[in-house]
């Protein structure tokens, strides 16, 4: 079935480790997309990639990084993960930057101690 | 600064209607979104409104005043499967989504 698969799906980590949380897609979309979603706050765009070779930052970029190599992978990265990094992080990706369809992964729950 | 408000919380009851409303005050307007996410699964996308007026998807319908920058999801014959959170977002002049945080929507039977 074609969609977004994110990896891990759960994981605990110790302040000050570094993590990268996987996002793939098979859809051939454009544009990617992290977010984060904390109880009573809307999702948060963390980075975002309208085409591979290309990323910007979101509302919250301030401690992750992203890269696109290609079409497919979305890779984000936490340097040196804080406590205030826990949160739930979905990847999502759409055809373009100019639609609000997205299509989102089932997400990856980070707890930093 | 932009600003999506809807309702927390709602409970409603099996086989009636519920009525979600969304305001919002953003930087342009590029079209407006409403998604359902159910408890610790993804958001899945529901509707899309770009011009005023109802969009009806079975049982589900969604309504859009641009000039009032206010939208609702109308959820006709609820199902205990409604029970979920539904996100309303609008696509601003630069093409950012800005999400509102949700609403909680309860079925009881």
């Amino acid at each position: 079935i074609a969609g977004i698969t994110q990896a891990p799906t759960s994981q605990i980590l110790a302040a000050g480790r570094r993590m990268t949380l996987r996002c793939t897609q098979d859809m051939r979309h454009n544009a990617m997309y992290w977010y984060r979603q904390d109880l009573g706050l809307g999702l948060r765009l963390i980075h975002y990639s309208n085409t591979a070779g290309t990323t910007g930052k979101g509302e919250v970029p301030d401690g992750y990084s992203v890269s696109r190599a290609n079409t497919d992978d979305f890779p984000l990265t936490l340097a040196s993960a804080v406590p205030s990094q826990t949160s739930v992080y979905f990847c999502a990706s759409s055809d373009s930057m100019d639609t609000g369809e997205l299509f989102f992964g089932e997400g990856s729950r980070l707890t930093v101690l | 600064g932009q600003n999506i408000d809807q309702p927390t919380e709602m409970t409603a009851t099996e086989g009636a209607i519920v009525q979600i409303n969304c305001t919002y005050q953003t930087s342009g307007f590029n079209g407006l979104f409403w998604y359902q996410q159910h408890a610790g699964e993804a958001p899945t996308f529901l509707s899309y409104n770009v011009l005023d007026g109802l969009e009806e998807k079975g049982r589900f319908s969604s309504f859009l005043s641009r000039s009032k920058g206010y939208s609702y999801l109308l959820l006709k014959e609820l199902q205990m499967k409604d029970s979920a959170s539904y996100l309303c977002a609008v696509l601003d002049s630069n093409y950012q989504l800005i999400w509102g945080a949700g609403t909680k929507l309860i079925i009881k039977p």
